[in-house]
């Protein structure tokens, strides 16, 4: 079985800052994804980015990027700049790339962005 | 597409009484996943379906709940009958099969259970 620990209850960081959210799994598998998601106050869960475990290189989507380390099954995500609409609970998720495979959630990150 | 559509976003009953959640789909998505959230167990996973099959539903708490998913667009989650430790959020999310990379959710139902 897959396990996703998120070992970040909560975090804040200042308008403007940088901060990195940490997540690492457990997996004997060798090919899956890895997700972060973004939920807002508004309940909506959205993807924030995602990581392909095939990829040395590090997704990026604008001002979020990943720090893979397979070796360490280690997917932590950094935020630059961070904005007010950047304050949400954040979930890492993983998946193998077995066809119909299920969606594995960690326990969620609260991040506050301070003014 | 207008995504994973949920009804209704917001149920409040007495305890005892039957409640229906419905998902609809994105269209051409053949995996759909029910999950449940609250603060002190976070984001659980119900039950998921594959081409309307039931894959593995060894997330459903209990015999008051069941998932059905009849058609390609279309899953309901029932609880019957229930209780004041269901109140939750209910998410539903689908995904591409072949594609299988991220799900796709929506903006899910508030059950709250008096």
């Amino acid at each position: 079985a897959q396990t996703v620990t998120q070992s970040q209850p909560e975090m804040s960081v200042q308008e403007a800052e940088t901060v990195t959210l940490s997540c690492t799994y457990d997996t004997s598998e060798s090919n899956y994804y890895l997700f972060w998601y973004k939920q807002p106050p508004s309940r909506q869960m959205i993807l924030v980015i995602r990581q392909e475990a095939y990829k040395q290189q590090n997704a990026t989507e604008n001002r979020f990027s990943v720090n893979f380390q397979k070796a360490a099954k280690s997917f932590s995500l950094k935020i630059s700049d961070s904005q007010l609409g950047d304050t949400a609970m954040y979930f890492c998720a993983f998946r193998i790339t077995t066809s119909g495979s299920r969606l594995t959630f960690g326990e969620g990150t609260q991040l506050t962005v301070n003014p | 597409d207008a995504g994973v559509i949920q009804s209704p976003r917001h149920e409040v009953t007495e305890m005892g009484q039957e409640v229906t959640l419905r998902c609809k789909p994105i269209s051409g998505h053949n995996s759909l996943f029910w999950y449940r959230q609250t603060m002190m167990r976070g984001l659980e996973l119900l039950i998921y379906f594959n081409n309307n099959v039931p894959i593995d539903d060894s997330g459903m708490p209990e015999d008051r709940f069941s998932a059905k998913m009849p058609n390609a667009s279309f899953s309901t989650l029932k609880i019957q009958p229930s209780e004041p430790r269901d109140s939750a959020v209910y998410f539903c999310a689908s995904s591409h099969r072949r594609i299988n990379t991220e799900a796709f959710f929506g903006q899910g139902t508030r059950l709250t259970v008096v």
